[in-house]
């Protein structure tokens, strides 16, 4: 099975900070990488697919980069509607993966 | 607009049955694969189920193997999950999601149901 881990696992940050959280996987992936957000008590929503492309309504202060082993996830410039858990997810090949998942919460 | 409901959640004793449903609407469901995802209690997500549009394929993650079964209905637009000999590690949040076109990322979930497994 693929394994994959982000980091941090906890995220501290104010309105208006740029933020990163990095993906790796146990081995490479391409570029089939997912990342979620998900609120408390609310189903993830898909905000970036094929590690880059972001999804149709998400607003463009999210973007994600990498391939192979490698990903980022960054927020440009953080808003109060940004607080929440992000998962990685790859979809390379079964079984499909989740990362263990990174709280951004408020400073 | 997608819609994706789950039901079916509740309270089960260890080694009891649960079937869960999730009803759609707003698409062409057979032409869709599906999948179930579940997240026990301040825990990650973990894929569990998956199925295709005809109703094979079907994929299960090795904790679920032989316990569950995913199913569809697609006159009824309706997908299922059979669980049985639960565990107490089997209490989670449980969603549909649907797998986007192409690719095996979900691209719309459902709110969940709630399955707790305690004696």
């Amino acid at each position: 099975d693929i394994q994959m881990t982000q980091s941090p696992s906890t995220l501290s940050a104010s309105v208006g900070d740029r933020v990163t959280i990095t993906c790796r996987a146990s081995q490479s992936i391409s570029r089939w990488l997912a990342w979620y957000q998900q609120k408390p008590g609310k189903a993830p929503k898909l905000l970036i697919y094929e590690a880059s492309s972001l999804e149709n309504g998400v607003p463009s202060r999210f973007s994600g980069s990498g391939s192979g082993t490698e990903f980022t996830l960054t927020i440009s410039s953080l808003q109060p509607d940004d607080f929440a858990t992000y998962y990685c997810q790859q979809y390379t090949s079964y079984p499909w993966t989740f990362g263990q998942g990174t709280k951004v919460e408020i400073k | 607009e997608v819609q994706l409901v789950e039901s079916g959640g509740g309270l089960v004793q260890p080694g009891g049955s649960l079937r869960l449903s999730c009803a759609a609407s707003g698409f062409t469901f057979s032409t869709y694969s599906m999948n179930w995802v579940r997240q026990a209690p301040g825990k990650g997500l973990e894929w569990i189920s998956y199925i295709t549009g005809s109703g094979s394929p079907i994929y299960y993650a090795d904790s679920v193997k032989g316990r569950f079964t995913i199913s569809r209905d697609n006159a009824k637009n309706s997908l299922f999950l059979q669980m049985s000999s639960l565990r107490d590690e089997d209490t989670a949040v449980y969603y549909c999601a649907r797998r986007t076109g192409g690719y095996q990322y979900f691209d719309s979930w459902g709110q969940g149901t709630l399955v707790t497994v305690s004696s």
